[in-house]
């Protein structure tokens, strides 16, 4: 089967930094991307990882290491407008992408 | 440049109705494709579209069938509904060359 596992919720300060952590299992595998979505909202494009290593842009950083199946997004200087849903996102192929099921992150004062 | 835009915005429908949403994609993206999403769960793929043509599928059943025009803009369309498939419907649209999708507000989908 094809799954991806992330926690369901986080909590941090503010100021703080932050990691979710995706792991992955799929059948195939082009790239991983990070999506936020804030409540009753749309789900808003973060990054994405074709290759291992760490990309960089601006507070959030986005990790992935292939051979582990496994991917994470650091979020920096968290602000409370960071509090929203995470979604990692696996391309099993050029045209199918899978989403975990979100991890919640709470940020307080 | 506009986003994408979707309609309606709320839509209930009753069991064993036919129900068509509606997507506007971005401006130069000729890529679109269609979540269903459950309240604090992750959007589940559906299908998607490339040139008007479907390149790519989830597991869901026949009754959910897509169209894209010319213009890229999209429908989705789900016959014979049951109480389960009330959910959130999410459109995304990209670039050939873009790995990021640009998603719309959605269709909020009751069925009673």
């Amino acid at each position: 089967g094809q799954s991806l596992e992330q926690p369901s919720e986080v909590t941090a300060v503010e100021g703080a930094i932050v990691q979710i952590n995706c792991t992955y299992q799929t059948s195939g595998f082009y790239g991983l991307s990070w999506y936020q979505q804030h409540d009753g909202g749309a789900p808003t494009f973060l990054s994405y990882n074709a290759l291992d290593g760490l990309e960089e842009t601006g507070r959030f950083s986005s990790f992935l290491s292939r051979s582990d199946s496994y991917g994470y997004l650091l979020l920096q200087e968290l602000q409370m407008k960071d509090s929203a849903s995470y979604f990692c996102a696996v391309y099993s192929s050029a045209s199918k992408i899978i989403f975990g099921s979100g991890t919640r992150l709470s940020i307080r004062p | 440049e506009t986003g994408v835009t979707q309609s309606p915005t709320h839509l209930i429908k009753t069991r064993g109705q036919q129900v068509t949403l509606r997507c506007s994609s971005q401006s130069g993206h000729n890529t679109v494709s269609w979540y269903q999403q459950a309240l604090g769960q992750g959007p589940q793929f559906i299908f998607q579209y490339y040139r008007e043509e479907e390149n790519g599928r989830g597991n869901f059943p026949p009754r959910f069938s897509g169209l894209q025009f010319p213009n890229y803009s999209s429908e989705l369309n789900v016959n014979a509904l049951e109480l389960d498939d009330s959910a959130l419907y999410l459109c995304a649209s990209s670039s050939a060359d873009n790995y990021g999708y640009t998603f719309g507000s959605g269709t909020r989908l009751t069925v009673v």
